[in-house]
């Protein structure tokens, strides 16, 4: 069973323009949310996060949404940048032991000079 | 050092064969984390680590699957008996506290990528 979800395998967006990435989840337990950004051959690193109580947090360049109601969460990416170019990982967290990650399944950004 | 480092980062072994991977966290982090991601998959958490213990080991796939840690420092996942379906890279990542010192953020080695013939 899939707590989380990202439905689109790849996603490809002009430079300039904005990169959404979607992500949906089932566990209504889930409480916090984080996107990770991973490159070939290199771990993943740590991008933006948001916790339950909000509905947007925002770092820069990128813009995380979430919608409780509809589970779903999203990553905004303007402008975008050749260099974003990668895969993104939704994570989700609950409160527990460990707070340990569930993640989903990524999506291959390509974003195009 | 100044990342987390796995070794060895890449490992091809005979279905069978027993491997160790190693995570090196990052210096002063208590909670250690083991992921693994199949092919065109996610992120699947293992184990995790609060100083040397591992309180929940329902994650393992299987009793072939061991971890430990000593000295608040290395850990090592062991493999015994491995099969195909254990080909997959696998991912330590450390933090200072159970969640990350706030943010969630766990800091993520580039992973040992076993294949398993």
């Amino acid at each position: 069973d899939q707590q989380v979800k990202q439905n689109s395998p790849s996603l490809s967006v002009q430079e300039g323009r904005i990169s959404i990435l979607n992500c949906d989840y089932t566990n209504s337990m889930f409480d916090y949310f984080l996107w990770y950004k991973k490159y070939p051959a290199e771990g993943p690193t740590f991008l933006i996060s948001i916790s339950s109580i909000k509905d947007k947090n925002e770092d820069g360049r990128f813009t995380v949404f979430l919608n409780k109601s509809a589970k779903h969460l999203s990553l905004h990416i303007v402008p975008s940048q050749p260099g974003d170019s990668a895969v993104y990982f939704c994570a989700a967290s609950r409160p527990g032991s460990a707070r340990q990650l569930t993640f989903g399944s990524g999506t291959q950004l390509t974003v195009l000079p | 050092g100044a990342g987390v480092s796995q070794s060895p980062s890449n490992k091809v072994t005979e279905k069978g064969k027993d491997v160790e991977l190693r995570c090196d966290p990052i210096s002063g982090h208590t909670a250690l984390y083991w992921y693994r991601q199949r092919l065109g998959q996610g992120l699947e958490f293992l184990i995790y680590f609060q100083g040397n213990s591992a309180p929940d080991k329902s994650g393992l796939p299987s009793d072939r699957f061991s971890a430990e840690r000593t000295g608040e420092s290395v850990s090592t996942l062991t493999i015994q008996r491995t099969q195909q379906e254990d080909s997959a890279v696998y991912l330590c990542a450390s933090s200072l506290s159970l969640f990350g010192a706030g943010t969630g953020e766990l800091f993520f080695g580039e992973g040992s990528r076993l294949t398993v013939l």
